[in-house]
């Protein structure tokens, strides 16, 4: 059965700190790994993965894949207030015939941002 | 810019109603699917659809039905109301064969069921 799990689930800091992210997979037909950032209402796309070892980075967020072991992280440097929110972590798996994928989520990180 | 949209964003109904959540998307999308997000449970997949016409099951379909007559609407059916089917219901569309993979989100219907 196809899983993802991410740790923790929960997260408080206080602002200018760094926090790292864990996004572990375990899915038949890898294609992809997706992070997305939700706030109050639907989640918004930050990255996507589909090489390890290759950082993709987007201001203070950065993350990478590591396909042998089956993991991928997410970091945020320098942490605001506004960066509270839940981190949600998909895995894509190909579904039959080659037709596309499907997405599997995991349960989302909260991370709570103090001033 | 893409865009997805759901016919309400607050829904109460009663235990043994039908219900229909419509989602729309104007990026001619091919694949559409149908997640309901729970506290602790995060996303999980109700049904997903990847043409016209044609549906799979995803990891929690029970009680729920869905419907692609048109490319861009995806509608869930709820044919009975339960009151363990109160959630939140996202819909999401993604086109085939780009480098991108990313699903494009709609606001989200909280479905409360009484």
């Amino acid at each position: 059965e196809d899983k993802v799990v991410q740790s923790p689930l929960s997260l408080v800091v206080h602002e200018g700190d760094t926090v790292t992210l864990n996004c572990s997979y375990e899915v038949t037909n890898f294609r992809s790994l997706l992070w997305y950032k939700q706030e109050k209402k639907a989640p918004t796309f930050l990255f996507m993965l589909t090489s390890s070892g290759i950082e993709k980075k987007s201001g203070r967020l950065s993350s990478i894949l590591d396909k042998k072991e089956l993991f991928s992280i997410l970091n945020i440097t320098a942490t605001q207030t506004g960066d509270s929110a839940v981190y949600l972590c998909a895995v894509g798996g190909l579904l039959p015939d080659n037709y596309g994928q499907n997405f599997v989520f995991g349960p989302g990180t909260r991370l709570s941002v103090l001033p | 810019d893409v865009k997805v949209t759901q016919s309400s964003r607050y829904l109460v109904k009663r235990t043994g109603e039908k219900v229909f959540l419509e989602c729309v998307q104007d990026m001619d999308h091919e694949n559409m699917f149908w997640y309901r997000q729970d506290p602790g449970l995060g996303l999980r997949l109700i049904y997903f659809s990847y043409d016209v016409k044609m549906k799979e099951k995803g990891d929690i379909p029970e009680g729920y039905s869905v419907s692609r007559e048109k490319k861009e609407r995806f509608s869930l059916i709820l044919e009975s109301a339960s009151t363990n089917q109160t959630s939140m219901y996202l819909c999401a569309s993604r086109t085939l064969g780009t480098s991108g993979n990313e699903q494009f989100f709609g606001p989200g219907t909280r479905l409360t069921v009484l």
